[in-house]
């Protein structure tokens, strides 16, 4: 499977702390992108990093790409109960345009 | 501004019964269009996308098919369900460029078949 993989699947924190999720995958990418979705909502795109991009900040998030690791992390700073939600890595593989690879996801609560 | 409906929203089916789910897309031309389906507390499921209209490309064989007669419509059909069709559908929509960077998602449909 090309699917992308998260780890933790669940990851459970007190307001304040930083939460850091991981997502491999195992092909060659052209970019990898991490999405945000609340409980029986659709997806919000959070942040894009580009194959050629080792690190890349956008407000609380701080996304690292290695790409001879084929891996990726999300951190986010400073948590809120806010950012209680499910967060998917998604790649989109050299020499296809089109389509996104989501992976499993990662559960995060963030505890008041 | 750009923004992308799913309606139902909700919707419950006994085993047999046909199925459509619609999808539309304001605000932009020629999207490539998406469906995802969602199992509950996985990942997401590429099931078609379309770069234009009558353009459908299937990612996993199934009794589920996908149309889209207009440029900014995606319609989700079944003509008999399974039980094993239930779940989260969600279309998305990305800009028609060379590399896609970003897909815009809508609220998704919950199906529950019985």
């Amino acid at each position: 499977s090309q699917q992308g993989e998260e780890d933790p699947q669940a990851l459970s924190i007190q307001e304040g702390e930083n939460a850091t999720m991981n997502c491999s995958y195992k092909t060659s990418i052209n970019n990898l992108q991490w999405y945000r979705q609340n409980s029986g909502r659709g997806l919000v795109h959070l942040i894009l990093i580009r194959s050629n991009e080792r690190e890349k900040h956008s407000g609380r998030l701080r996304v690292t790409l290695d790409t001879s690791k084929k891996s990726s992390s999300l951190l986010i700073t400073a948590s809120r109960a806010a950012d209680t939600a499910s967060y998917f890595c998604a790649h989109l593989l050299s020499g296809s345009a089109r389509q996104l690879t989501f992976g499993s996801g990662t559960q995060l609560t963030v505890l008041p | 501004s750009q923004t992308i409906h799913q309606w139902p929203a909700t919707l419950v089916q006994p085993v047999g019964s046909p199925l459509s789910l619609e999808c539309t897309v304001e605000g932009t031309s020629n999207p490539n269009l998406y469906w995802y389906r969602q199992a509950a507390g996985r990942g997401l499921q590429l099931l078609f996308y379309s770069v234009g209209i009558g353009q459908i490309s299937s990612e996993v064989p199934q009794n589920l098919s996908a149309s889209r007669p207009q440029d900014r419509q995606f319609i989700l059909s079944s003509k008999k369900l399974l039980l094993s069709d239930s779940g989260f559908y969600l279309c998305a929509w990305s800009k028609r460029d060379r590399v896609i960077d970003t897909q815009y998602f809508g609220p998704g449909t919950r199906l529950t078949v019985l």
